[in-house]
């Protein structure tokens, strides 16, 4: 059972590149969510879906954007990589149902990507 | 007001004694409530969730949730070298959780 798979675990990019982290989970999760992680901090919300075709912005969303056109795939795109984009970016699912109990979020391994 | 808010710098517990963390939020409607803990270059993995007020207990571990006061803790008993990370509060409302920033815990053999 992989849960959620993150790609790739480690990038380097230069200012002004544009890449995709990948994220896939394969728990039928209905929610996803894309968090980075700055040294010493807590985790910040860029984006989040409910499910297929919808997404929505977090605390953080400038300078990327997602797209969500399957269940199980929630890429996350960067156009324009600046040094402040340097972080640890997290991919968490989860299973909401309507008038059920929020079910706990379960993370991918992480990408750590550096902007030089 | 921040969402969550865990307060406290690290901590160091001698082996075998009790670790106490808090956590307060600010969103009254909350309704659920979780701890993660994450090791030092690793993603944060679930330990206890904790919906209704009052105890939950698993193993070593204790959640206790006063929504009245809008808090949350953690109780870890017999801490162990093992338990030394930081430990993440994270409060469930409006489709998405907020994180508070984390308290390290550190175990003294």
């Amino acid at each position: 059972n992989a849960g959620v798979t993150q790609t790739p675990k480690f990038r380097i990019l230069k200012i002004g590149q544009s890449m995709t982290l990948q994220c896939t989970q394969d728990m039928n999760h209905n929610y996803m969510y894309w968090y980075r992680q700055d040294p010493g901090m807590g985790l910040k919300l860029i984006y989040y879906s409910v499910g297929a075709g919808i997404t929505d912005k977090g605390e953080v969303p400038n300078g990327y954007n997602v797209s969500r056109s399957t269940t199980e795939d929630f890429p996350l795109r960067l156009e324009l990589a600046a040094p402040s984009q340097t972080s640890v970016y997290f991919c968490a699912s989860s299973y909401s149902s309507q008038g059920g109990s929020n079910q706990p979020q379960h993370f991918g391994d992480g990408t750590r990507l550096s902007i030089l | 007001q921040k969402e969550v808010e865990q307060n406290s710098g690290p901590l160091s517990v001698p082996e075998g004694a009790i670790a106490s963390l808090n956590c307060t939020y600010s969103d009254r409607g909350s309704q659920s409530f979780f701890w993660y803990r994450q090791y030092s270059g690793k993603s944060p993995e679930l330990i206890m969730s904790i919906y209704s007020n009052g105890d939950k207990e698993d193993g070593r571990f204790t959640a206790q949730l006063n929504k009245a006061s809008q808090y949350v803790s953690l109780l870890i008993r017999d801490s162990q070298p093992s338990d030394s990370a930081t430990y993440l509060c994270a409060v469930k409302g409006n489709n998405r959780l907020a994180f508070g920033k984390g308290n390290q815990v550190v175990v003294i053999p």
